[in-house]
């Protein structure tokens, strides 16, 4: 039971360029959507989140959207820099409780 | 400001030992988080603590896994008998007190290897 999914598992993008990844989720519980980067070997760090109450968060280079109708929220890092190479997860949370994660996109910045 | 603190970061377990993993949370953060990544998957959530209890189990494998939060010192997951299925990276994060929309910082992870 997938409740929250990352379909594209990976993205390859220009330096200076937009990133887009994409996470759609099921649940309309859901009341609380974060992004997570991730190294190898490493824990996941926080990004960026967003409310349901809200369809936009933006903080420095990266800016979430969130779609409610669609169930869809999506991360934007512009411009992308090869130091943004990493796995990134899409997780949701009911009342800020358990997260529920998708599986991760691998991003590749090439220089 | 330290972060989450989880020890140890590598933990080689032979069949049917015992597994103790620590976390330490954040100054100031009283819920604490276990999760758990298998290879090639993404952060599944196994349980959630504040201090001297048990708030939400549900991810928890029914046997053999325990959690435990003490009003003194680190959060504990404990496994017993360890199968090789248990092999993978688990992860402990918190979060502060008594906010809706709580970000949970996570700990660097503790790696299991179960031979």
């Amino acid at each position: 039971d997938q409740q929250v999914k990352q379909n594209s598992p990976s993205l390859s993008v220009q330096e200076g360029r937009i990133s887009i990844l994409n996470c759609d989720y099921t649940n309309s519980m859901f009341d609380y959507f974060l992004w997570y980067k991730k190294y190898p070997a490493e824990g996941p760090t926080f990004l960026i989140s967003i409310s349901s109450i809200k369809d936009k968060n933006e903080d420095g280079r990266f800016t979430v959207f969130l779609n409610k109708s669609a169930k869809h929220l999506s991360l934007h890092i512009v411009p992308s820099q090869p130091g943004d190479s990493a796995v990134y997860f899409c997780a949701a949370s009911v009342y800020g409780n358990k997260l529920v994660f998708g599986a991760g996109t691998i991003l590749r910045v090439k220089s | 400001n330290a972060g989450v603190m989880q020890n140890p970061r590598h933990l080689v377990r032979r069949r049917g030992q015992e597994a103790r993993l620590r976390c330490s949370p954040m100054k100031g953060h009283s819920h604490v988080y276990w999760y758990r990544q298998l290879p090639e998957e993404g952060l599944k959530f196994m349980v959630y603590l504040q201090k001297e209890n048990i708030i939400d189990e549900s991810g928890m494998p029914k046997e053999r896994f325990s959690a435990e939060f003490p009003k003194e010192g680190p959060s504990i997951l404990r496994i017993q008998q360890v199968v090789r299925g248990d092999s993978a990276a688990y992860f402990c994060a918190s979060s502060r007190l008594a906010e809706k929309y709580n970000e949970q910082f996570f700990g660097p992870g503790t790696r299991l290897t179960v031979l």
